[in-house]
């Protein structure tokens, strides 16, 4: 198993510019989600998914996109970058029956510029 | 909803001594909780989590943590502290009268000196 993967590792984006964070799993978790860490603040949840087809928002959604059309993928989306998020994103996953063991992707650092 | 204190943004301690790193939690179900660790430019691996069996968890590289349901407390301890220590240590709570969302604390930062 690969576990969570994430794709860039690092990015860097002019203000205005749009991106897409890619984040996959091979464990068939239903539950996936996008953290942002920044200094001083810890994580904090963006967005997050229970199944295909379902997302709902977390504690700092705005500015940010996701869908979730297979299992395995849950791609994080930046319409319009603006330099506060400037930050490093982490994608998790989890088993609904297993809410105690969630798995952290190795982040993508995004510098905008 | 849950919350997480992290008390001690940085925390030094010397080579072999003691480290105490904080965590104090609210939460109004049992909660699950969890020390996870950050070395420089990496990602978050799990030290030990808490998931209502026994009080006191034993996790990787010698870390433990004891919780205190009457002091809402998840105190992350080693009993001597090595070079390798040094890294951002974060507390996360998470319940199900929340969907298991997880909360982090801000984390604290750990030094070790020789």
């Amino acid at each position: 198993n690969a576990g969570v993967t994430q794709t860039p590792k690092f990015q860097v984006l002019k203000t205005g510019q749009s991106m897409t964070l890619q984040c996959a799993q091979d464990m068939n978790h239903e539950y996936m989600s996008w953290y942002r860490q920044d200094p001083g603040m810890g994580l904090r949840l963006i967005h997050y998914s229970v199944g295909a087809g379902i997302t709902d928002q977390g504690e700092v959604p705005n500015g940010y996109n996701v869908s979730r059309s297979t299992t395995e993928d849950f791609p994080l989306r930046l319409l319009s970058a603006a330099p506060s998020q400037t930050s490093v994103y982490f994608c998790a996953s989890r088993e609904d029956s297993r809410p105690y063991e969630q798995y952290f992707g190795p982040g993508t650092r995004l510098t905008v510029t | 909803a849950q919350s997480v204190t992290q008390l001690g943004s940085h925390v030094s301690v010397s080579e072999g001594a003691l480290v105490l790193l904080r965590c104090n939690y609210s939460s109004s179900v049992p909660p699950y909780l969890f020390w996870y660790v950050q070395y420089p430019n990496q990602g978050l691996q799990l030290l030990l989590k808490y998931t209502s069996a026994a009080t006191l968890v034993k996790g990787i590289n010698g870390f433990e943590a004891e919780f205190k349901k009457s002091e809402t407390s998840f105190h992350l301890t080693k009993p001597s502290a090595h070079m390798s220590d040094a890294a951002e240590y974060f507390c996360a709570v998470s319940a199900p009268n929340t969907g298991n969302q997880f909360y982090f604390g801000t984390g604290t930062s750990l030094t070790v000196i020789p």
